[in-house]
Parts: C-alpha cells; sequence; structure tokens
C-alpha cells in the first residue's frame, strides 16, 4: 500500500539556520503530496502541497518540490524563526484517506 | 481557524466506558474523516463519511463506530474503552472539488 517514510526527530537548529526534512513515498500511479505542521497544541494544518511530478509548493517561507523520479517531497526553509518550532508531517493522498510520515519535531533556538 | 469545530477539547474516562466525539466539517464541505493519532502508530486513517453515507474504512476497531448527520456534523463512537485507546483523535473534511483536508484541533482522549 500507499506509505511515507520522513527523516526523524528530533531537529534542533539555531534561528536563521537552514532546515531541510526528508520525506520519500511508496505509491501506486501519481498521489498528492502535502506537508502538515502541528505546532504546540494545536491541531494539523496544512502547510503546502503538490499534485503532480515537478510542482512546487510553498508557503511562509517553506518549499518542496515533488520528485517523482526519486519519489521525494523534501521540505525545506532557508531562515527558520522561533516561531517554526513544530511537527512536521509529511502526507501522501489517495483517493479518499491520507497516508502520514512518523513527524518530525523541529526546535528552533533563539 | 481551519474552519474545523472539535467537541470536547479532552476528554477524561475510565476503562469499559463509552464517549461521543463530535465534529462540525467546514461549511459546504460534503466529506468528514476521522484519524487518531498515538505515541505507538502516529497518525492513523480511521473512517470516511461523504454526505451521511460511509465511504472508506480503515485501521478502525469494531468497538468504534462513526455516523454522519443530514446536517453534516459527525460523531465518533468509542466503546468498551481501554487504555490504549487514549489518544488525540482529529476530524478533517474537504470539498468535492479540492483534494485538500482540513483539520480540526481534536479531542484528547486519556482513559484511566
Amino acid at each position: 500500500g500507499n506509505s511515507v517514510t520522513q527523516m526523524e526527530g528530533p531537529v534542533t537548529l539555531s534561528e536563521e539556520a537552514f532546515l531541510t526534512i526528508n520525506c520519500t513515498y511508496t505509491a501506486t500511479g501519481y498521489p498528492s503530496l502535502f506537508w502538515y505542521v502541528q505546532y504546540p497544541g494545536e491541531g494539523l494544518q496544512l502547510l503546502l502541497k503538490a499534485t503532480k511530478a515537478d510542482d512546487k509548493g510553498s508557503n511562509k517561507g517553506f518549499e518542496a518540490t515533488y520528485r517523482k523520479e526519486t519519489t521525494s517531497f523534501h521540505l525545506e526553509k532557508g531562515s527558520v524563526q522561533v516561531s517554526d518550532s513544530a511537527v512536521y508531517f509529511c502526507a501522501l493522498s489517495d483517493d479518499y484517506k491520507l497516508s502520514f510520515g512518523a513527524g518530525t519535531t523541529v526546535t528552533v533556538r533563539a | 481557524d481551519s474552519g474545523v469545530t472539535q467537541t470536547p477539547k479532552h476528554l477524561i474516562t475510565a476503562t469499559g466506558q463509552r464517549v461521543t466525539l463530535r465534529c462540525s466539517p467546514r461549511s459546504g464541505d460534503l466529506s468528514v474523516y476521522w484519524y487518531q493519532q498515538s505515541l505507538d502508530q502516529g497518525l492513523q486513517f480511521l473512517i470516511q463519511y461523504y454526505n451521511g453515507e460511509e465511504r472508506a474504512k480503515g485501521n478502525i476497531l469494531e468497538r468504534f463506530s462513526a455516523q454522519q448527520f443530514p446536517d453534516l456534523h459527525s460523531e465518533l463512537n468509542l466503546s468498551s474503552l481501554e487504555l490504549g485507546d487514549s489518544a488525540l483523535y482529529f476530524c478533517a473534511s474537504s470539498t468535492t472539488r479540492e483534494n485538500i483536508q482540513y483539520f480540526g484541533a481534536g479531542t484528547r482522549l486519556s482513559v484511566l
């Protein structure tokens, strides 16, 4: 079945550092890919998405590119802030459900 | 604010009991999804309803059931609760046009 493998955390960074969280997927067909973020004590928020190969999703300085050849959807941000501290989930969508990675906890220190 | 409302935010109960979690989807969304988030299993899809009908089932236990009402709100019923059912339960909704699920803030269930 479809699955997502996500870089394990936790990740601790200093402010203004570069962030990369790796995500690879296994799927039949061409699923849509997502990054969701969960801030402390809150629900999941959609961060960005891509629906086909070579699409780049971007939001709030975060970017991820749908790479069919490497079955990857890595999340990047060039300069993180303390407010980016959260748990990040990579997910793929088939017809009816989202399959999530295990989540990566990111802590940004001032 | 995603527009998806879940109540209650927290629920504390004892083993063997039954609870009901409620979800109001975003205005106009016909699909409702339920997910369970636990430390050992991560985020797992439980069930989907579309316009009142069950559309798909995931890793949902037989002790759990759900329904979607004519006003499109949904309830997840958990019975004969066990310690291992302690988790965060999320509801999400989506339209048919857009393949994006919007999540509520979740209900944290603690079974003691």
